[in-house]
C-alpha cells in the first residue's frame, strides 16, 4: 500500500505570501497525484490532477510539480479563501484505487 | 450542472449495516468516462476512499474495507449505493459519493454524517 506524507501539518501564511505544499509517496506514483482543497463544512474540490494540470476554474496561482514520489502544491499569493486544507491523492492504475495524504491546513498568521 | 446528493440514515447501530444512496442528476450514470465512488471523512479527520464502481457494475474497494463494502449500481435510476456492514463507532464519519474521472474526483455530493451509536 503506497502511503502519503504531507508537510507541513499546519502552515501560517499571510494573505499575498507564497505557499509551498508538500506531498511524499512511500513509492513512485508516476504523475497520478492530485490535489485537493476543503473548507469547514463543504466537500474538497478538486484543484491539481496529475500532478500539474489545473482543474477545470482554479485559478493561475495554484501550481503543482513534482512526479515519482516527491510532490509540490505551490500558491503563488495567497487570497484569503485560499486558506483551508489541501489534501493530496494518488491513484493507482489497475486495479483503481486511491490513497490520501493526512493533509495541511493552511491558516492566516 | 452535474449533482450528486447523499441520502439514507444519519443514525446506526453497531453491528447493524450502514446504508447510503447517492443520486446523481443532471447527467448520465452510464457514461463510459467516469466511474463513480465514495470517500468518507470521520470527524475532524482526513478523507478515506471505500470504493469506486463502473456503471458495468465492476467495483474496486479498499482493501482495509473490503471485507465489509459492498457498491452497487442501478443505471435505472441514475443511482449508486453503499453498504457498509457491521459497523462501530470507528465508521463514523461524513460519507461522499463523488464523480471519477481520469483526472480525480471533479464533481461531490454535499455529504451526509452517519453516526454509529445506540
Amino acid at each position: 500500500e503506497i502511503v502519503l506524507t504531507q508537510s507541513p501539518a499546519t502552515l501560517s501564511l499571510s494573505p499575498g505570501e507564497r505557499a509551498t505544499l508538500s506531498c511524499r509517496a512511500s513509492q513512485s506514483v508516476s504523475s497520478y497525484l492530485a490535489w485537493y482543497q476543503q473548507k469547514p463544512g463543504q466537500a474538497p474540490r478538486l484543484l491539481i490532477y496529475d500532478a500539474s494540470n489545473r482543474a477545470t476554474g482554479i485559478p493561475a496561482r495554484f501550481s503543482g510539480s513534482g512526479s515519482g514520489t516527491d510532490f509540490t502544491l505551490t500558491i503563488s499569493s495567497l487570497e484569503p479563501e485560499d486558506f483551508a486544507v489541501y489534501y493530496c491523492q494518488q491513484r493507482s492504475n489497475w486495479p483503481p484505487a486511491y490513497t490520501f495524504g493526512q493533509g495541511t491546513k493552511l491558516e492566516i498568521k | 450542472q452535474l449533482q450528486l446528493q447523499e441520502s439514507g440514515p444519519g443514525l446506526v447501530k453497531p453491528s447493524e449495516t450502514l446504508s447510503l444512496t447517492c443520486t446523481v442528476s443532471g447527467g448520465s450514470i452510464s457514461s463510459s468516462s467516469y466511474y463513480w465512488g465514495w470517500i468518507r471523512q470521520p470527524p475532524g479527520k482526513g478523507l478515506e476512499w471505500i470504493g469506486s464502481i463502473y456503471y458495468s457494475g465492476s467495483t474496486y474497494y479498499n482493501p482495509s474495507l473490503k471485507s465489509r463494502v459492498t457498491i452497487s449500481v442501478d443505471t435505472s435510476k441514475n443511482q449508486f449505493s453503499l453498504k457498509l456492514s457491521s459497523v462501530t463507532a470507528a465508521d463514523t464519519a461524513v460519507y461522499y459519493c463523488n464523480r471519477i474521472a481520469v483526472a480525480g474526483s471533479d464533481y461531490w455530493g454535499q455529504g451526509t454524517l452517519v453516526t454509529v451509536s445506540s
